[in-house]
């Protein structure tokens, strides 16, 4: 089972490139998530998508784009990379139920520096 | 503010001991907690999660959720160096009829032989 794919593993961009991160995930689930982990930090969630077709705004926004391409793909775009946003970046997802989300499965990561 | 509290250590604990990792939250309205294991440079994996008040075990490990106090523990018997590793307590907040997932900042646990 490849569960969550996250490509490219890692990256290094200059400053005010752009580059989108994919993700791709093959157990049905409802739910996906882009974090972001800097050391000290834990993760902090960027954008989510509670279902297909619906996108909201996490802790910390600013700098990213997201697109729930379909319910299997969800990909997390800069605009115009800075180095403030070099960090690890993790995609996970989950099934929803009735009263909360079930547990989050997560990818591998993306090692994103930023020159 | 919805806020997940961990202590960030590192927690030191002899192998055989029981490890104790402690996370309090700021919504009374949460309804699941989850813990997670994230070995150095890899990805976060779940080890227990817990809707209950009460205990919760699975093998060496007990999720502990106590939601009048607004805290969840996790204690780990019979503590092994592969124990060694930073855990995320995370817990899924209610936000305009969805829930959205905060993790605290992890708390490094050391197993020494």
């Amino acid at each position: 089972n490849a569960g969550v794919t996250q490509t490219p593993k890692f990256q290094v961009l200059k400053t005010g490139q752009s580059m989108t991160l994919q993700c791709a995930q093959d157990m049905n689930h409802n739910s996906m998530y882009w974090y972001r982990q800097d050391p000290g930090m834990g993760l902090r969630l960027i954008y989510y998508s509670a279902s297909e077709g619906t996108t909201d705004k996490g802790e910390v926004p600013n700098g990213y784009n997201v697109s729930r391409l379909n319910k299997r793909e969800f990909s997390l775009r800069l605009e115009s990379a800075a180095p403030s946003q070099t960090s690890v970046y993790f995609c996970a997802s989950s099934v929803r139920t009735g009263q909360s989300n079930q547990p989050q499965h997560f990818g591998d990561g993306t090692r994103l520096s930023i020159l | 503010q919805k806020e997940v509290e961990q202590n960030s250590g590192p927690l030191s604990v002899p192998e055989g001991a029981i490890a104790s990792l402690n996370c309090t939250y700021s919504d009374r309205g949460s309804q699941s907690f989850f813990w997670y294991r994230q070995y150095s440079g890899k990805s976060p994996e779940l080890i227990m999660f817990i809707y209950s008040n009460g205990d919760k075990e699975d093998g060496r490990f007990t999720a502990q959720l106590n939601k009048a106090s607004q805290y969840v523990s996790l204690l780990i018997r019979d503590s092994q160096p592969s124990d060694s590793a930073t855990y995320l307590c995370a817990v899924n907040f209610p936000s305009g009829g969805s829930y959205i997932p905060t993790f605290g900042r992890g708390t490094s646990l050391i197993v020494h032989p």
